[in-house]
């Protein structure tokens, strides 16, 4: 069974880092492309950034230079650095596998709320 | 960066009834498009891929179509579990982009 937990959210100021990890089971991060994407309170969902199996990534312009998508293959973890936080970054975050098309697998996301 | 116009933003509909929502993208994308479905305090899920290719798991009521710049996701009877917000992704050229979304309520 395909499963994604995305862990690291919480409460962070202006202008800080943090690191979201995804974990992953059922199958290989490192064979299939992986994305994130957010959605602020109340409101809908934005692409954020993709990763594929031969390490090319792809980001919105928003969090172009902010944010760095990697993963870790013997972990079998997709992450999410954040850098240089802003208020308009918070949101829940969620990861998702892509296989037919992006975004087929899901995870239940995590919370990231910047404020000082 | 491609638009993707979702309509309509809402709507109120009754079990049974037969529900269309449209995507209209502002250039050409293929079938580089899918469907998702969210309910509240929940992650989104994948209910069409490709346009038209019905996921894994997803009842036959739903299904997509379309091509180049309109698309449609069709419900052919609403059921009380359908009651959600549905979202259009195209994934033709970066940044990818969702519609802004479609809230089915309850009549």
């Amino acid at each position: 069974e395909v499963q994604l937990v995305e862990t690291g959210g919480g409460l962070i100021q202006p202008g800080g880092s943090l690191r979201l990890s995804c974990a992953a089971s059922g199958f290989t991060v490192s064979t299939n492309y992986m994305t994130w994407v957010r959605q602020a309170p109340g409101k809908g969902l934005e692409w954020v950034s993709v990763i594929y199996s031969g390490g090319s990534t792809h980001y919105a312009d928003s969090v172009k230079g902010r944010f760095i998508i990697s993963r870790d293959n013997s972990k079998n973890t997709l992450y999410l650095q954040m850098n240089s936080l802003r208020a308009e970054d918070s949101a829940v975050y969620y990861c998702a596998r892509g296989f037919n098309g992006p975004l087929g697998d899901w995870g239940r996301g995590t919370l990231v709320i910047v404020s000082s | 960066d491609i638009q993707m116009t979702q309509s309509p933003s809402s709507l109120s509909a009754s079990v049974g009834d037969r529900v269309t929502i449209t995507c209209r993208a502002s250039q050409g994308i293929g079938n580089n498009l899918g469907w998702y479905q969210q309910k509240p305090g929940k992650a989104p899920k994948r209910l069409i891929y490709t346009a038209s290719g019905l996921q894994s798991g997803v009842p036959s009521r739903f299904s997509g179509s379309g091509s180049g710049t309109e698309f449609t996701l069709t419900i052919s009877s609403l059921q009380p579990e359908d009651f959600a917000t549905y979202y259009c992704l195209q994934h033709n050229s970066y940044p990818w982009t969702f519609g802004q979304g479609t809230k089915v309520e309850i009549k």
